[in-house]
Formats: structure tokens, sequence, C-alpha cells
């Protein structure tokens, strides 16, 4: 059984920029939710997807966006970055969008806005 | 809006010892669910403990255990017989039980240190 994937491992970006931050999930997993983890914080909730759709989202401007796909893989696309993007991005899969169901994590990919 | 709160930033124990771990949370709802989790340097977040709300009993998994006071909103972690692979990020994670949105809301972490 495959584990979440996620890929670059580290991304250099400047101001302005846009990035795009790809994520697998675990097989059987349908539902992804994206995190944001600052230096020193714990993450805080992006949004999830589930089947396709947007399934919930955190404190996060519109320039965060995403996508999942019909092999429920996902993407996180964010638009104009700021110097505050710069973070550790976590993904997580689980089989459903509840407590019930572990959400497994990623390895993350690290993104440094210069 | 549900809080997490860490007190500890940083604990160190030595190899073999019991260490606690502290959190605190704040929310209105009745059902929750509760987790510790594990970030170890090399960053991959893993699941070392969960609790559901409604259970009295508290949780355990090999050396760890938790103690869960609902009506403080209290729940720490306890690590017995503390290994050097323990050595890691903890943090404790609160999420509802109601609803379609399984989120997490984290607390800001504990760095533990394992000594030999």
């Amino acid at each position: 059984e495959t584990g979440v994937t996620q890929s670059p491992t580290h991304l250099i970006k400047t101001r302005g920029q846009q990035v795009t931050l790809r994520c697998s999930s675990q097989s059987g997993h349908n539902t992804v939710s994206w995190y944001q983890q600052a230096l020193g914080q714990g993450p805080q909730f992006i949004f999830q997807y589930y089947r396709e759709e947007e399934n919930g989202r955190g404190n996060f401007p519109p320039r965060f966006s995403g996508l999942q796909f019909p092999n429920y893989s996902s993407e996180l696309n964010v638009n104009a970055l700021e110097l505050d993007d710069s973070a550790l991005y976590l993904c997580a899969s689980s089989l459903v969008p509840s407590g019930i169901n572990e959400q497994f994590f990623g390895p993350g990919t690290r993104l440094t806005v210069l | 809006a549900q809080t997490v709160t860490q007190s500890q930033p940083e604990m160190s124990v030595q190899e073999a010892e019991t260490v606690t771990l502290s959190c605190t949370y704040d929310t209105s709802e009745n059902n929750y669910y509760l987790f510790w989790y594990k970030q170890p340097p090399s960053r991959q977040m893993i699941l070392v403990i969960r609790q559901e709300a409604y259970k009295q009993q508290n949780a355990t998994e090999n050396r760890f255990s938790v103690n869960f006071q609902k009506a403080a909103k209290s729940f720490s972690l306890k690590i017995s017989d503390s290994q050097l692979g323990d050595t890691a990020m903890y943090f404790c994670a609160f999420m509802k039980f109601i609803g379609s949105q399984g989120n997490l809301i984290f607390g800001k972490g504990t760095k533990l240190s394992v000594k030999p």
C-alpha cells in the first residue's frame, strides 16, 4: 500500500509568483485535506476536498485554491505569493471526511518565498 | 471557535523514564475527537493516539496513554519507558464529531528531546 506522497519536496519562489503543489492520496482514500505549517507553529487547515468537491475551508484568502482529480490526487495553488506564505505545506488523506477515520499525512512541501 | 493550547514549548526526558505532555482545549461541543500527533525531524506527521470524547475510558497504545479530563478540557499524553526514537514535535489536535468536514485544529506543539 502506497502512502501519501507530495511533490516537490522543496520550492523557492519570489513574491508575486504563483505555485502549484501536488499530493497523491493513499490508495482507497477519497478525501484530501491541506494544511499550512509555519515555522514553529502547528498546522493550520486550508481546505478539504471530498470526491472532487471542496468540502470546507479554513481562514485563508481566495488566492489559495485547489483541485481534486478523479483518482483523488489533489493540487494546491497559491497565486500572488507573499513572504508570509513561506511554510511547510502538508496534505493528509483519509477514507472519509470524519474523525472516525485516521488522516494520513504526507512528508510535506517546503515553500520559501523570497 | 475551538482552540488548542500546549503550554510546554520544549521538554526533555532521560531514556527509559516517563514524561507527560500537557494540552488544554476550548470548545462548546459535547462530542468530539482528540488526538496526539508526532512529527519527527524527518517531518512526516503520524498519529500516536486518539480519544473519543464520549468514551470515559482513557485511550492507551503500548507505551502511550492519555489522561482525558472532559470537564477540565484537558488531554495530556504520557510516554512511558521513553526511547530515543520518541524525540519529535508532539501536537495535540481537536476535531468536531458531527459534520462531514473532518478538519483538525492543532496546538503549537511541544518539542520533546529524549536524552541517552
